[in-house]
């Protein structure tokens, strides 16, 4: 079975200052990894995802992640961050070849102030 | 995209009373899922559905069911809702290129479902 951790339920940061979100993974099989934010009083959007090949993958609206696995790790990162970016932000995993079911970590809380 | 709403939107209910709430995709995506929201949870699973008829159970499937007599339409059913079920629920459909996972998986609004 899966598990993902993320490890912050808050981030606050200022605009235009860099944000790592963090996620950690667990799982004894080889995995799907996404990122899905969800903002305020709206469903989740899918942002980006590893499938396989490049471990480094880029969302259109400036967001990348980068896939390690030998720390089963699957960070968020943007440079620059907007106040739009203001949402929560889920980490989830899936096996490859199973049920195609998807854990998802607690989410973090992105806050970006002016 | 692949349509896909539930129904309704919001509701309050009684405790102990049945509730329905409805998935339906306008594609012929052959997996759908419900999941609960919930703060501090994330997203939990609590069942799945793989084809017509073919269902499963996920991590919080206790007091509830589901049906799919259609490909079109996943039912989850509260049989006697309490209070720790008033939750946010989420309908997705998994979708496929040919027999290949490839694109996660598309949301639907959810449900904000309250028990009183």
């Amino acid at each position: 079975a899966q598990s993902v951790t993320q490890l912050d339920s808050q981030v606050p940061v200022f605009e235009e200052a860099p944000v790592e979100l963090r996620c950690n993974y667990s799982s004894s099989v080889s995995v799907y990894l996404f990122w899905y934010v969800q903002y305020p009083n709206q469903g989740l959007q899918l942002l980006l995802k590893y499938l396989s090949g490049s471990t480094l993958v880029e969302s259109i609206n400036g967001f990348e992640a980068e896939f390690n696995k030998s720390q089963t790790s699957f960070h968020l990162r943007k440079p620059s961050v907007h106040i739009s970016d203001t949402a929560e932000y889920f980490c989830a995993v899936s096996d490859q070849g199973g049920s195609e079911k998807l854990v998802f970590g607690k989410g973090t809380k992105l806050t970006v102030n002016p | 995209d692949a349509g896909i709403t539930q129904s309704p939107r919001h509701k309050v209910t009684e405790t102990g009373t049945p509730v329905t709430l409805r998935c339906h995709q306008t594609e012929n995506h052959r997996y759908m899922y419900w999941y609960r929201q919930d703060p501090g949870h994330g997203l939990r699973l609590i069942h799945y559905s793989y084809g017509v008829k073919d269902t499963d159970k996920g991590e919080v499937s206790d007091g509830y069911s589901v049906s799919r007599s259609k490909t079109e339409d996943f039912l989850l059913t509260l049989e006697s809702a309490t209070s720790s079920q008033t939750s946010v629920y989420f309908c997705a459909i998994s979708q496929r290129v040919g027999e290949e996972f490839t694109y996660g998986y598309t949301f639907g609004s959810g449900t904000r479902l309250t028990v009183v």
